[in-house]
């Protein structure tokens, strides 16, 4: 089994702020994701990450910046932090692309002040 | 429009009593997971699906691929089965969307 570690849980920050999350997977997989989840709604893809230094933008990449430097981890930078993006968001990892199980970490939960 | 239309948005059942929830794809679409989201907010995979059905206790998904839906059928019911299902579609290549989500509530 892996485990896949969010840090950290909750990040305060402060309008126009340049804020980051971060994402280890020990599975050794491949892939992995960031995804956005506001309150009672799905999960919206912002990017992902086929393999070390490969970055793909989701549908909703704007105000972000992502990172892959390693195959175990992936980092998430809203690049200005605002009051409507108070959300919840969610790493993932699979094996290879959309054709495996996805397996996600617990959450960061952004707060904007 | 929506790539993956989940119904019903909420569902409340008695102990005891079974369901299904449903997924209906928009575009082609080559597998199928299967979510459920508790209340501390963890994703607990339940099933992947590329074809078929599969079934494991109580629940059972299935999976066409040419009609372009999946279903998630869960029988008796339980306490524990309370919370947000999520199913999510493998498009191609390596995109993975969601769904909406079907928030469920069992009652005694």
């Amino acid at each position: 089994g892996g485990i896949i570690t969010q840090t950290p849980k909750f990040l305060i920050g402060q309008e126009g702020q340049k804020l980051t999350l971060k994402c280890q997977q020990n599975f050794n997989h491949d892939t992995m994701y960031w995804y956005r989840q506001d309150s009672g709604k799905g999960l919206r893809l912002i990017y992902y990450s086929i393999t070390e230094n490969d970055l793909q933008k989701g549908d909703l990449s704007e105000g972000y910046d992502a990172s892959r430097e390693k195959k175990s981890s992936f980092s998430l930078t809203v690049t200005s932090a605002q009051k409507n993006e108070m959300a919840v968001f969610l790493c993932a990892s699979s094996r290879t692309g959309g054709g495996n199980t996805l397996y996600f970490g617990e959450g960061s939960r952004l707060i904007v002040v | 429009g929506d790539q993956v239309e989940q119904s019903p948005s909420a569902l409340s059942l008695h102990e005891g009593t079974s369901s299904a929830l449903r997924c209906n794809f928009t575009t082609t679409t080559r597998s199928v997971q299967w979510f459920r989201q508790n209340s501390r907010g963890s994703l607990i995979n339940l099933f992947y699906l590329a074809s078929g059905t599969k079934e494991n206790g109580r629940l059972k998904s299935a999976f066409d691929s040419k009609e372009l839906y999946s279903t998630l059928h869960i029988r008796d019911a339980q306490l524990e089965d309370s919370g947000t299902y999520f199913c999510a579609a493998g498009t191609g290549g390596y995109k993975v969307v969601f769904g909406s989500g079907t928030r469920l509530l069992v009652s005694p």
